[in-house]
């Protein structure tokens, strides 16, 4: 099976624009999540998406939001990009809804805010 | 509030001899815990996971030990390989308040293998 994918790999955006990352998740995965890391913060937990539905959210400005589609692919957004938004941005997926789902994490993209 | 620690930024550990990397947690709620392997510009990689109903899980190389009571657990590397050199991040979750897929992530120990 391939594995997590993410889309771009880099991008480089400019303080006050806005920004669409793109996640497609192992084949027959329905749960995708998103963590941001930085090296201050380290690896914080932005939201989770199943079967289309957001289950949980962490602890980010409403500027960060997300989607899920039916084939379980997933889009993340940030608007009005922030200095401090620039990270390494991870999507995982997951079987399903059980905590004993493996997570299983794509390569990131890395976003430069300048 | 750093609900999962990871002490020990880095550990330095010669080549064939056991690596532990431990973790702490506060969360009593939490009930499943990962550890992950990153290197640089890469996403984690999945190493090996225990559930609280156990207190030791081993694949291979790698065995974690897990101890509710200390709420603490460690995972043992053995023999370490140059190859195993990396960030090692310890996670947790639980099936609190909907919590269900949400990883909470240690701050990371770096080891270094030495040939």
């Amino acid at each position: 099976k391939a594995g997590v994918t993410q889309t771009p790999r880099y991008l480089i955006k400019t303080r006050g624009q806005q920004v669409t990352l793109s996640c497609s998740p192992i084949s027959g995965h329905r749960s995708v999540s998103w963590y941001q890391q930085t090296p201050g913060q380290g690896l914080q937990f932005l939201f989770e998406y199943f079967s289309e539905t957001q289950r949980n959210k962490g602890n980010f400005p409403g500027r960060f939001s997300g989607r899920q589609f039916s084939n379980s692919r997933s889009e993340m957004n940030v608007s009005t990009l922030e200095l401090g938004d620039s990270a390494l941005y991870l999507c995982a997926s997951a079987q399903g809804g059980q905590i004993t789902d493996t997570q299983y994490f794509g390569p990131g993209t890395r976003l430069t805010v300048l | 509030d750093q609900q999962v620690k990871q002490n020990s930024p880095s550990l330095s550990v010669q080549e064939g001899r056991i690596s532990i990397l431990n973790c702490d947690y506060t969360n009593s709620m939490f009930d499943y815990f990962l550890w992950y392997k990153k290197y640089p510009a890469e996403g984690p990689t999945f190493l090996i996971s225990i559930s609280s109903i156990k207190d030791k899980n081993e694949d291979g190389r790698f065995t974690v030990f897990l101890n509710k009571s200390a709420k603490h657990l460690s995972l043992h590397i053995v023999p370490s390989q140059p190859g195993d050199s990396a960030v090692y991040f310890c996670a947790a979750s639980g099936n609190y308040g909907g919590a269900t897929n949400k990883l909470i992530f240690g701050t990371g120990t770096l080891l270094a293998v030495q040939p």
